[in-house]
């Protein structure tokens, strides 16, 4: 049984540049959720989707951006990158809109130069 | 807002020595509480959780209890190993959201042998 699996494991851009992550779900789990880890601090909530639609965001700009496809993995996508968007990306997937327990894939790690 | 605050990092303690971390939180309504912890390199485990009050989650030694008056979920263990050395997150989902998950910023523990 997979796990929630993430591409790639380590990026590195620099100012002004887009990228994108890719996400795929634990097996049989139809929601995900994507977090913000900045060095030395606790991971913040970027946003969620469910049934390819984004559920709710966090307080994070519309440079952030997201999909989720039918096969329920999903992409999170940064535009016009700052030194500050340099973090570790994590991935959570869960099982329905409702369910309490999310499952973290090991991240990818961007840094913007 | 949800927030959670975490006893101060970094811990040091010795093999066989009693753990405790501090977690407390605010919240609408009646949130579920986890703890995850963070392995050099990896992402996120969730290592227990609780969802209502007076609830004990326990895991590999670990446990917590949800204290509604205090509004705290301590993680305790009674004999910390070598391996246990990594970072503990406590966090919560509050009722009503899209279950996205508040975090503390993490307390770091060293167990030396």
């Amino acid at each position: 049984d997979a796990g929630v699996t993430q591409s790639p494991t380590h990026l590195i851009k620099t100012r002004g540049q887009q990228v994108t992550l890719r996400c795929s779900p634990k097996s049989g789990h139809d929601t995900v959720s994507w977090y913000q880890q900045a060095l030395g601090q606790g991971p913040q909530f970027i946003f969620q989707y469910y049934e390819e639609e984004e559920r709710q965001r966090g307080n994070f700009p519309d440079r952030f951006s997201g999909h989720q496809f039918p096969n329920y993995s999903s992409e999170l996508n940064v535009n016009a990158l700052l030194l500050g968007d340099s973090a570790l990306y994590l991935c959570a997937s869960s099982l329905g809109g409702n369910t309490d327990t999310q499952y973290f894939g090991p991240g990818t790690r961007l840094t913007v130069l | 807002g949800n927030s959670v605050t975490q006893m101060e990092g970094p811990v040091t303690l010795s093999e066989e020595a009693f753990l405790t971390i501090n977690c407390t939180y605010t919240a609408t309504g009646y949130p579920s509480l986890f703890w995850y912890v963070q392995y050099p390199g990896e992402g996120l485990q969730l290592l227990l959780k609780a969802t209502k009050a007076d609830d004990k989650g326990s895991n590999k030694g670990f446990e917590a209890t949800y204290r509604k008056e205090t509004t705290s979920f301590h993680l305790e263990k009674g004999s910390v190993q070598v391996s246990d050395s990594a970072v503990y997150f406590c966090a919560l989902i509050s009722s009503g959201s899209a279950r996205q998950l508040t975090f503390g910023s993490g307390t770091q523990l060293t167990v030396l042998p």
